[in-house]
């Protein structure tokens, strides 16, 4: 069974630049997360879609952080305009059903803000 | 106060050792508990997957949870240096729908 996919792996923009992460999850994983995993800190939610539909965005900086999710698999999120903050690396994961007590996760996309 | 407490570490043992990890948590609304392990650049995988108070077993790592007290540790018997990763402790109440994680422990286990 494939894995969560990430993409890029690495990024490394100057601040105030946009930049976009991609994630396509495990086949037939109805839920999406992205979580934010500052260093030396546990992930934190950033939002969860079930099929192409948001759950829980509350902890989403939305005057700057947008996702999306087209036809309930693939995910992208975005940051426009990137801050020095918004370092971290950036974890997208998926579960079967509803709830997320199983998450698996892809293996990220670190983000370097300079 | 937050959610999970969890040292951060570093902790370094030597191979062979047994290593104790361990968690607070501060609602007792939590149902589920679990521990990831992460390698350095990879993504969190699931360890340790636990619903009640009690133990559970999985060839050398034990999870305990101790409701009463909202207290959750990981032992991991005869540590290997291919344990060497960060665990991150988690909780999951089906009120909330919300995976809430420590900041995670980093262990080194050296030969």
């Amino acid at each position: 069974e494939a894995g969560v996919a990430q993409s890029p792996r690495y990024k490394i923009i100057e601040k105030r630049q946009s930049v976009a992460f991609w994630c396509n999850p495990i086949s037939g994983h109805a839920t999406l997360y992205w979580y934010q995993q500052i260093l030396g800190q546990g992930p934190k939610l950033l939002i969860q879609f079930q099929n192409n539909g948001v759950v829980d965005d509350s902890q989403l900086p939305k005057d700057r952080f947008s996702a999306e999710r087209l036809k309930g698999v693939d995910s992208t999120l975005k940051i426009q305009p990137a801050k020095l903050e918004d370092s971290a690396v950036y974890l997208c994961a998926s579960s079967l059903g509803e709830t997320n007590e199983k998450l698996f996760f892809g293996s990220g996309t670190q983000l370097s803000v300079l | 106060q937050k959610e999970v407490e969890q040292d951060p570490g570093p902790l370094s043992v030597p191979e062979g050792a047994i290593v104790s990890l361990n968690c607070t948590y501060s609602n007792s609304a939590f149902q589920y508990f679990m521990w990831y392990r992460q390698y350095s650049r990879k993504g969190p995988e699931l360890l340790m997957y636990t619903y009640s108070s009690g133990n559970k077993e999985d060839g050398r790592f034990t999870a305990q949870v101790d409701k009463s007290s909202k207290y959750i540790s990981l032992f991991i018997r005869d540590s290997q240096p291919s344990d060497s990763a960060t665990y991150l402790c988690a909780v999951f109440s089906g009120g909330y729908n919300k995976l809430i994680f420590g900041a995670g422990t980093r262990l080194a286990v050296h030969p």
